[in-house]
């Protein structure tokens, strides 16, 4: 099945300060969703992403698609206590999805 | 939450017996998912349903089995339950055939002793 590579795994920041996260496959993606997990909560679902080289925004938050449509990013852009969880990206061929890793972010305040 | 509701929330269970997770949702959706979390590993998918009895393998299917026989309800069983499936386990909707999103139940989390 497809290979999602995220990283880094863990992401240590003070508040106000940016974070980024990184998706990465060997081989081109149809599509990227990217995911926000609390601590003891479930995913929940963030945005999509489908055309090479896309960029979305949603407030603090900018999710790119790469050109070749082989990587994808989330950044946030000064962190607040909020925004601790686990960000995964994921992406879908056929009826099935293939999670990466995650990105466990924590934010000093 | 797109009116998901897994049971049991938690469960303890001991090696070698049976155990039935529920996945129950009350909109109608077609596509549903049950998913496994470990740390290290993000999520993986189980199995997954595209419709009454109409079921399909993920890629860590062994020693899962799943059921279909209402729209509603996702029936996840382990036949016999060993300790590497302790995990928190998620049930997932995706809204509409061709969509990318999906959107996840509370989850159970089962330890097996």
């Amino acid at each position: 099945g497809q290979q999602v590579m995220q990283i880094p795994q863990y992401q240590h920041v003070q508040e106000g300060e940016d974070f980024t996260t990184y998706c990465n496959s060997s081989t081109t993606l149809s599509n990227i969703q990217w995911y926000k997990q609390r601590p003891g909560g479930h995913p929940v679902f963030l945005i999509q992403l489908v055309k090479s080289g896309e960029v979305k925004k949603q407030k603090r938050l900018t999710f790119q698609f790469g050109e070749a449509k082989k990587n994808s990013s989330l950044h946030i852009t000064a962190t607040q206590t909020t925004d601790v969880g686990t960000y995964f990206c994921a992406e879908n061929t056929g009826n099935q999805f293939y999670f990466g890793t995650g990105t466990s972010l924590t934010v000093i305040p | 939450d797109a009116g998901i509701t897994q049971s049991p929330r938690h469960k303890v269970t001991e090696t070698g017996t049976p155990v039935t997770l529920r996945c129950h949702q009350t909109e109608n959706h077609r596509y549903m998912y049950w998913y496994r979390q470990d740390p290290g590993h993000g999520l993986r998918l189980i199995h997954y349903s595209y419709g009454v009895k109409d079921t399909d393998k993920g890629e860590v299917s062994d020693g899962y089995s799943v059921s279909r026989s209402k729209t509603e309800d996702f029936l996840l069983t382990l036949e016999s339950a060993t300790s590497s499936q302790t995990s928190v386990y998620f049930c997932a909707i995706t809204p509409a055939s061709g969509s990318y999103e999906q959107y996840f139940g509370p989850g159970t989390r089962l330890t097996v002793t």
